[in-house]
């Protein structure tokens, strides 16, 4: 099984392209996550995805938009790139129960020079 | 934003040696998640703890609940080379999606 896809695994912005990054999961899963992980930060939640059709902030929204195209999709899109936002983004999903473990894709390393 | 007090940073331990390491807060959690991270790679999920008081074990691994609801423990015991990595906690308060993470324990293992 892929689990949770990411693409790309890399990418190189200059500061105010635009880029879209994707997330697909073929878990069946209801609510799908997206993180950013900064060296000493751990991961800091950027937007989520309770359901299809819903999107809600996290810790750190603030330049990003998201779109949850159907269940199996949530894409996150930087709009104006900006050098505060190299880092390495996650995307996760969990079943919709009370048991909600999150499972995680393998990570998209984004520099914005 | 909140973050998890994760401890220690990290440490060197000889292989065959146990592992602790712990995470408190100052909300309480309803579950509290253990994962593990390789090089270049997503966290993997280790152990899943719902009640406070809760123990539970994954191989050689083992993690508790703590009985305030607001910390976690995880041991390795007779580690070997491969549990090199950086271990997260994250918790999570009820009828939340929203998980806050630790800032890690990396743990290196000498042979």
């Amino acid at each position: 099984n892929a689990g949770v896809t990411q693409t790309p695994k890399f990418q190189v912005l200059k500061t105010g392209q635009s880029m879209t990054l994707q997330c697909a999961q073929d878990m069946n899963h209801n609510s799908m996550y997206w993180y950013r992980q900064d060296p000493g930060m751990g991961l800091r939640l950027i937007y989520y995805s309770a359901s299809e059709g819903t999107t809600d902030k996290g810790e750190v929204p603030n330049g990003y938009n998201v779109s949850r195209l159907n269940k199996r999709e949530f894409s996150l899109r930087l709009e104006s790139a900006a050098p505060s936002q190299t880092s390495v983004y996650f995307c996760a999903s969990s079943e919709k129960s009370r048991r909600v473990e999150a499972f995680f894709g393998q990570g998209t390393r984004l520099t914005v020079v | 934003g909140q973050q998890l007090n994760q401890s220690p940073q990290s440490m060197f331990i000889q292989e065959g040696e146990d592992v602790s390491m712990n995470c408190t807060s100052s909300s309480i959690f309803n579950t509290w998640l253990w994962y593990k991270q390789d090089p270049g790679e997503g966290p993997v999920l280790l152990i899943a703890l719902y009640k406070a008081g809760e123990l539970t074990s994954n191989g050689r691994l083992t993690a508790q609940f703590g009985i305030t609801r607001k910390d976690s423990f995880l041991n390795i015991s007779a580690s070997i080379p491969s549990d090199v990595g950086i271990y997260f906690c994250a918790g999570s308060t009820s009828g939340t999606y929203k998980y806050i993470f630790g800032t890690g324990t990396r743990l290196k293992v000498l042979a």
